[in-house]
C-alpha cells in the first residue's frame, strides 16, 4: 500500500524556521516526484515545489522562492520542506503528494499544521 | 488566482444533479494530463474523489462521475445527498507542476 506519513503539529514564533517530514512508502521512493501543497486558513491548495529524489532536483512555485527548501533523503525514504523566515502568513496546513500508481491515483499525506504565533 | 477556474459555489436539492466545472488551458488540461477531483470536508485532508479524469478509488460511490473534454473538465454528483456538502477542487498538471482550481462549495438545500 503506497503511503505518505508527515510529521507532527509545529508551533513557531516569527523569523524562526521549521522542517517537516514526509515518509513515503509502498513504492520505489526515487521514482516519482513528491511535491508540496500550501493550504492556507479558509483557502485553497496552492502548489509549493517538488523534489525529484532521484537526484535531488527541485522547482519552486514563484511565490515561494526564497521561502521554502525542499529536500529529499533516499535512505530513509523521506522528503522535507523547510520553511525560513516565518511569518504570521506562513501560518497553514502542508500536505506532500506523489503519484507513484496509477491503479490507485495520487496520495496525499495527512498533513501537517504550521502555526506562526508569538 | 487559480490556473483552473472553477465556480465558488454550487447548490442543488437532496436527489438532485449538480456539475462542477475546471477550465484550464492548453499548456494543461487540453494538452491531455490527468485531472484529479478532491472533496475536502471541513477540518480534513483533502480526499481523492476521481483520477485521471473518470477513474473512481475504491470506496467512492458511483454517483460521482467525471469528464474532460477540450480544456475543460467536470464533475457531476447525482442523487445528492446532504453528506455531499463539502469544497471540491479539481487538479492537474502543467510543466510538470501541480495546478489547482480554487474550489467550489456545494451546498445541499
Amino acid at each position: 500500500e503506497v503511503q505518505l506519513v508527515q510529521s507532527g503539529a509545529e508551533v513557531k514564533k516569527p523569523g524562526a524556521t521549521v522542517k517537516i517530514s514526509c515518509r513515503a512508502s509502498g513504492y520505489t521512493f526515487i521514482d516519482y516526484y513528491i511535491h508540496w501543497v500550501q493550504q492556507a486558513p479558509g483557502k485553497g491548495l496552492e502548489w509549493v515545489g517538488l523534489v525529484d529524489p532521484e537526484d535531488g532536483q527541485t522547482k519552486y512555485a514563484e511565490k515561494f522562492q526564497g521561502k521554502v527548501t525542499i529536500s529529499a533523503d533516499t535512505s530513509t525514504r523521506t522528503a522535507y520542506l523547510d520553511l525560513r523566515s516565518l511569518t504570521f502568513q506562513d501560518t497553514a496546513v502542508y500536505y506532500c503528494t506523489s503519484y507513484p500508481s496509477h491503479k490507485y491515483g495520487p496520495t496525499w499525506g495527512q498533513g501537517t499544521l504550521v502555526t506562526v504565533s508569538s | 488566482q487559480s490556473v483552473l477556474t472553477q465556480p465558488p459555489s454550487v447548490s442543488g436539492a437532496p436527489g438532485q444533479t449538480v456539475t462542477i466545472s475546471c477550465t484550464g488551458s492548453s499548456s494543461n488540461i487540453g494538452a491531455g494530463f490527468d485531472v484529479h477531483w478532491y472533496q475536502q470536508l471541513p477540518g480534513t485532508a483533502p480526499k481523492l474523489l476521481m483520477f485521471d479524469h473518470s477513474n473512481r478509488p475504491s470506496g467512492v460511490p458511483d454517483r460521482f462521475s467525471g469528464s474532460t473534454s477540450g480544456t475543460s473538465a467536470s464533475l457531476a454528483i447525482t442523487g445528492l445527498q446532504a453528506e455531499d456538502e463539502a469544497d471540491y477542487y479539481c487538479q492537474s498538471y502543467d510543466s510538470g507542476l501541480l495546478v489547482f482550481g480554487g474550489g467550489t462549495h456545494l451546498t445541499v438545500l
